[in-house]
């Protein structure tokens, strides 16, 4: 059982250039969420979906985008890559709307933009 | 503006002492509260959920919610090296968003 599986674990990016951060979960959730994590700044959420095919955003979700096209598979897609965009991303599922049984997160994306 | 704060620390006990980490949060229609642990590098990992006023314990855990003051706090009894962490309060209103605190930065010295 491989929980919630991120990829890549690290990636530098060029200003401008695009790239997709996959995630992937094999617990059957139907909740999936994107967060990202900057230094002393706590986790923000991106976006997040209640099942295949639903997303909807989240506190901060400016230059990025989803899609849900099956239950385990929810990835996040940056265009035109900002030194902004630089933190720890984070996917999580929850069996519970709202988790309220609690995150299950993968092991993070480590970005960089320069 | 959903707010929820903690003190960044970092907060420094002595191993077998009693830790506690503190947290408040602005929204009066919070309905659950989380604590995650967080390891340098790693990613979070939930240690208690807490939904009702009151105690809930675990192990050397203890999870205190005052929802009259909105202050939501973690003991651990017996701290050990291994509990050397970032802490992170999490609190849910009805829906599916979360908001996490900064973290509470807690180092166990031997």
């Amino acid at each position: 059982n491989a929980g919630v599986t991120q990829t890549p674990k690290f990636r530098i990016l060029k200003i401008g250039q695009s790239m997709t951060l996959q995630c992937a979960q094999d617990m059957n959730h139907n909740y999936m969420y994107w967060y990202r994590q900057d230094p002393g700044m706590g986790l923000k959420l991106i976006y997040y979906s209640v099942g295949a095919g639903i997303t909807d955003k989240g506190e901060v979700p400016n230059g990025y985008n989803v899609s849900r096209s099956t239950t385990e598979d929810f990835p996040l897609r940056l265009e035109l890559a900002a030194p902004s965009q630089t933190s720890v991303y984070f996917c999580a599922s929850s069996y519970n709307e709202g988790g309220a049984s609690g995150y299950t997160f993968g092991s993070g994306t480590r970005l960089t933009v320069v | 503006q959903k707010e929820v704060e903690q003190n960044s620390g970092p907060l420094s006990v002595p191993e077998g002492a009693i830790a506690s980490l503190n947290c408040t949060y602005s929204d009066r229609g919070s309905q659950s509260f989380f604590w995650y642990r967080q390891y340098s590098g790693k990613s979070p990992e939930l240690i208690m959920s807490i939904y009702s006023n009151g105690d809930k314990e675990d192990g050397r855990f203890t999870a205190q919610l005052n929802k009259a003051s909105q202050y939501v706090s973690l003991l651990i009894r017996d701290s050990q090296p291994s509990d050397s962490a970032t802490y992170l309060c999490a609190v849910n209103e009805a829906g599916n968003q979360f908001y996490f605190g900064t973290g509470t930065s807690l180092t166990v010295i031997p």
